[in-house]
């Protein structure tokens, strides 16, 4: 079975900050995917950051990166130099081909307020 | 480009009823998928479509229920409603069924049972 865990309920960190957001997930398969999604108060889902298991690099995407440790199963989101608008929901998600499902699995999410 | 749109926003039923929920893809997209986010928690995976083919399927009873239609739009059947289906139903739609292929969501329908 796939699963994801988000130990951090909620965060506050001052704004130009950086933040890092805690995700472990746990396996069988061999090739999977990890994704990040923030979702503000508005309920919309952004697709943030992607790594695939078989990446030799960390991914990046502008402010985004992704801290990807294979051997603690590890995939923590970086988010460099904080601002007001990121204050939101964000979940860190699994995609992998065992269990016959093909969905994102999901993690219970981190509250992410940035204070001025 | 529009991205994925679902309707209705908002939605009121009482117990025992069916709902439609409905969703169009990104243009170009041939998967969809539908999620349920329970108030405090993360999605929750229900079904994927890919090529107007059942993909894969989560952990529902069979109240629940899909379709993907030609143009790649999609519909979420709900039969005989029960409170505990009070959610945020969400559809994503991506170009590919495979491991690697972002999904896109839309804004949500929020449906409401009584």
């Amino acid at each position: 079975a796939q699963k994801i865990t988000q130990t951090q309920p909620g965060m506050f960190v001052q704004e130009k900050e950086a933040v890092t957001l805690d995700c472990t997930y746990d396996t069988s398969d061999p090739s999977y995917g990890l994704f990040w999604y923030k979702q503000p108060s508005s309920g919309e889902m952004i697709f943030l950051i992607y790594q695939g298991s078989y990446d030799q690099q960390n991914a990046t995407e502008g402010r985004y990166s992704l801290n990807f440790q294979k051997a603690r199963k590890s995939a923590n989101l970086v988010i460099s130099a904080s601002q007001l608008g990121d204050s939101a929901m964000y979940f860190c998600a699994m995609r992998a081909p065992g269990g016959g499902a093909d969905g994102l699995t999901f993690g219970k999410g981190t509250h992410l307020i940035i204070q001025p | 480009d529009a991205g994925v749109t679902q309707s209705p926003t908002h939605l009121i039923k009482t117990r025992g009823q069916h709902v439609t929920l409905r969703c169009s893809p990104i243009s170009g997209h041939k998967s969809v998928s539908w999620y349920q986010q329970v108030l405090g928690q993360g999605p929750q995976f229900i079904f994927q479509y890919y090529e107007k083919e059942e993909r894969g399927r989560g952990n529902f009873p069979d109240r629940f229920s899909a379709r993907q239609f030609p143009n790649y739009s999609s519909e979420l059947n709900v039969n005989a409603l029960l409170l505990g289906d009070s959610a945020l139903y969400l559809c994503a739609s991506s170009l590919g069924a495979g491991l690697g292929y972002e999904q896109y969501f839309g804004p949500g329908t929020r449906l409401t049972v009584t």
